[in-house]
């Protein structure tokens, strides 16, 4: 089955405790990104990727780390967690690039709670 | 202001009324567009891209105006299936995703 998996799904952490969220496709797409979602402000893309080793910042990269070694994987790191990083977050990867109209398959999200 | 701007809602309409949604971008550059569907606490799921000819899909419709940077979504006959967050998306420039807050929709038997 196509898809996009994230793990985990839910996470409580406390203030500055580094933590990984994994994201994973099966799709063979080559752009993948990071989304937040909080109330009244809709999803805001934190990190993009176009392909291996080709990552950028989207409008919320402050507080959050990416890598893409593999095409597969695209985990979000938060060295230091805030609680004004508590969200929730969602992964998508696309075939290609949005501009050429490919549609975002997205993850089941990860809700991330930081006391 | 936000580059891409959508009235929150909410909508309440009863079963069978048609309901149209509108969202403005900022970006003159941008390059497509399209509209996804949230369900509570659920990932988006695309609901159908927006071309510049305007696009139909049953008893859905997107309309395209690149001079007055707006796009619209059209939705006749509403289900109570229909019931859900409609986000306006737009490629901000580049690779960049810009989404918009989402239209919250209520449809009533």
């Amino acid at each position: 089955e196509a898809q996009v998996t994230q793990n985990p799904r839910y996470l409580i952490t406390v203030t500055g405790k580094k933590l990984t969220v994994t994201c994973s496709q099966n799709m063979n797409h080559e752009y993948m990104s990071w989304y937040r979602q909080d109330p009244g402000l809709g999803l805001r893309q934190i990190y993009y990727s176009m392909n291996v080793e080709v990552t950028d910042k989207g409008d919320v990269p402050e507080g959050y780390k990416v890598s893409r070694k593999e095409k597969r994987n695209f985990p979000l790191i938060l060295e230091s967690p805030s609680p004004n990083q508590t969200s929730l977050y969602f992964c998508a990867s696309s075939p290609l690039a949005l501009s050429s109209y490919n549609e975002q398959f997205f993850g089941p999200g990860t809700r991330l709670t930081v006391l | 202001r936000k580059e891409v701007e959508q009235d929150p809602g909410p909508f309440n309409v009863p079963e069978g009324a048609t309901v149209a949604f509108n969202c403005t971008y900022s970006n003159s550059a941008s390059q497509s567009f399209f509209w996804y569907r949230q369900d509570c606490r659920k990932e988006p799921k695309l609901l159908m891209s927006v071309y510049s000819s305007g696009n139909e899909d049953g008893r859905f419709t997107a309309q395209l105006n690149r001079a007055s940077q707006y796009i619209s979504l059209l939705i006749r006959d509403s289900k109570l299936s229909d019931s859900a967050t409609y986000l306006c998306v737009v490629n901000g420039g580049g690779f960049k995703t810009i989404f918009g807050a989402g239209t919250r929709l209520f449809v009533k038997a």
